[in-house]
Formats: structure tokens, sequence, C-alpha cells
């Protein structure tokens, strides 16, 4: 099945700074990228994904990039701002799996004001 | 209410005793899948619904752990004969996606399951 590794396990930044974060999967067939944010104690949320048919997306501050050939996706953060300080989660999935998806083990972000 | 909602959101339990976990998912969301996220970590698929059909179970842990959706709407894990080990948070996903494509999963706050 698939595996997906996430690094680093924990991130420190000031505020102001960028941040990166990444992950590498294990199954070529993956097609679906997304990167959740989790608040302690609160829900996963997805903020950001990208599929496999392109190399980048950005939105606003984030920015997610693929390399379909090395299998590893990263997520990047600008302007990094206290509120941006959560737990992120990347994930993998792929058609015909009906949304399943794998998760990697989370990035704790803080982000010092 | 418009998100998921998932009940009790805390559960104390003594090693042994049975517990059952309620997901009710976004309306009209076809799909429903059981997350266990262990502290610290991300979460571990369990189970998934499409409608009221369990079509995949390969990440229940054991036979102890059931899961069911007879309307094709509200879900419920129950664990039986809980262990220390069955210590979680137990997520709730649905999802207007079917078979053919991926997309967003809507999560629930979960149920945080300690057992004693």
């Amino acid at each position: 099945g698939e595996n997906v590794e996430q690094h680093p396990s924990t991130l420190s930044v000031q505020e102001g700074d960028s941040a990166v974060i990444k992950c590498t999967y294990s199954d070529s067939a993956s097609n679906y990228f997304p990167w959740y944010k989790q608040e302690l104690g609160k829900r996963p949320q997805l903020i950001i994904d990208i599929r496999s048919n392109v190399g980048e997306k950005k939105d606003q501050r984030i920015a997610v990039t693929l390399n379909k050939t090395a299998k590893h996706f990263s997520l990047h953060i600008t302007e990094t701002q206290p509120e941006d300080s959560a737990v992120y989660f990347c994930a993998a999935g792929k058609r015909g799996s009906y949304g399943k998806l794998t998760f990697g083990q989370g990035t704790i972000l803080t982000v010092h004001p | 209410g418009a998100g998921v909602s998932q009940s009790p959101r805390y559960k104390v339990a003594k090693r042994g005793q049975d517990v059952a976990l309620r997901c009710d998912p976004i309306s009209g969301h076809v799909s429903l899948f059981w997350y266990q996220q262990a502290l610290g970590q991300g979460p571990e698929f369990l189970t998934y619904f499409q409608n009221e059909a369990q079509l995949d179970k390969s990440g229940l842990p054991s036979d102890r752990f059931f899961a069911e959706r007879p309307e094709g709407s509200v879900s419920t894990l129950k664990i039986q004969r809980t262990q220390q080990e069955d210590s979680a948070v137990y997520l709730c996903a649905s999802s207007t996606r079917t078979s053919e494509n991926t997309g967003e999963l809507f999560f629930g706050e979960g149920s945080r399951l300690t057992v004693l």
C-alpha cells in the first residue's frame, strides 16, 4: 500500500520567514496530494491540494509543488504569521480508491512573533 | 449543522468496556470515512462507506472494531472489549466523491477515547 513520509516533524520560524515542509510517497499511481492544517484540538482542514497533472499551485501565501518523477511534494508558506502555527499533514490519494487518503506523520509548525 | 458532527467528544472507558462513537456527516455526502489518530501521528484509515455499503474495512485493527451506516447517513464505530492501545482520537470524514476520483475530505472534530 501507499506510504507517505513527512519532514521535518517540527519546524520553528520567526514571523515573516518562509516555511517549507516536504513529503515523499511510494505509490506511483497516486495522483492527488492535499495538505491539511490541524490546530490544537480542532478538526483537520484542507488548505491546498494539487493533482498530478500540474507541477505547482499557489493560493496567496501558500504554494505546493509536485515532482512526480521523484515522488515528492512540498508545502511552502511565505510571510508566516503566528496564526499559521498548527500541525500540517500531507496526504496522497489515487483515482479509483474512492477518495481514501494516506497521511504523513505531521509537522508541528511554530511561528514566533 | 453545516459540518461533520461527532459524539461524544471525549470518552473515558475502563479496559474491557464496549464503546460506541457516532458520526453525523454533511447532508448529501455519499462517502464516509473513519480514521484513527494516535497522539502525535497522522490519521490512519480504518474503514470506508459509500452510502450504506461498507466497501473497505481493511484498516480496522482487529475484530473488536465494527462500523455501520445502516441508512447511508449517520455512522457508528463500535469498539468491543477496549484495550489501552485503542486510546486515540477517532476522526470521521465525509466527501461528495465516490470511486473515480479524490477530493476534499471534511472532518469532524473527533472523539477522543481514553482507555484506562
